[in-house]
């Protein structure tokens, strides 16, 4: 069974631009959160998605955002890019339906470098 | 809100030693507690989780922890470490509570270095 897929792996991109990065599920998964991770605050939750639906949001400003199409694919795209959003963002997909307490699976993440 | 805390930001120790990684949560509800690693260059693998039931969990790769609920703790110990052990550790915790809560909170975690 293949694992999660985050395509790009590493994407450079100057303030102001902005990036969409993408996150494949496992098959038969339904649920695909973003976490973004840097050194200084570690790992952080973005938004989790649920059947095309966000079911659960962090607390990000709104130039950070998602969607998640109808084969369980998730894009994120950030507008207006600043310094600060140079990261690893981590994508991780779950069924989504069976509690809390469920494992994650993470992809190796993008690494977006913002100069 | 739910805040996780590791407490040592970084671990050296020898092959064969034994390793405490320590990790305290505080929460205004019951939670799940995890332990996850990440490889250089790789994303996140769960070690273990304690759900319910037995405090003492054992994950893989000869990890195990205990899940304390007056001190508010869950470390991660290996009583002998090998090289291929060297990863940073996260600790997380999820909410039992009611709705759709698919969030972990991380700890900022702890750079497990292993030394021959």
């Amino acid at each position: 069974k293949a694992g999660v897929t985050q395509t790009p792996r590493y994407l450079i991109k100057t303030r102001g631009q902005q990036v969409t990065l993408s996150c494949s599920p496992i098959s038969g998964h339904r649920s695909v959160s973003w976490y973004q991770q840097t050194p200084g605050q570690g790992l952080q939750f973005l938004f989790e998605y649920f059947s095309e639906t966000q079911r659960n949001k962090g607390n990000f400003p709104g130039r950070f955002s998602g969607r998640q199409f109808s084969n369980s694919r998730s894009e994120m795209n950030v507008s207006t890019l600043e310094l600060g959003d140079s990261a690893l963002y981590l994508c991780a997909s779950s069924t989504g339906d069976r509690g809390f307490h469920e494992k994650l699976f993470f992809g190796s993440g993008t690494q977006l470098s913002v100069l | 809100a739910q805040s996780v805390t590791q407490l040592d930001s970084q671990v050296p120790v020898f092959e064969e030693a034994p390793v405490e990684l320590r990790c305290n949560y505080s929460s205004s509800v019951s939670v799940y507690l995890f332990w996850y690693v990440q490889y250089p260059n790789q994303g996140l693998q769960l070690l273990l989780k304690y759900l319910s039931g037995s405090t003492l969990v054992k994950g893989i790769n000869g990890f195990e922890a205990e899940f304390n609920k007056s001190q508010t703790s869950f470390h991660l110990r290996k009583p002998s470490v090998h090289i291929s052990d060297t990863a940073e550790y996260f600790c997380a915790v999820s909410d039992r509570g009611g709705g759709s809560n698919y969030k972990l909170t991380f700890g900022k975690g702890t750079l497990l270095t292993v030394n021959p």
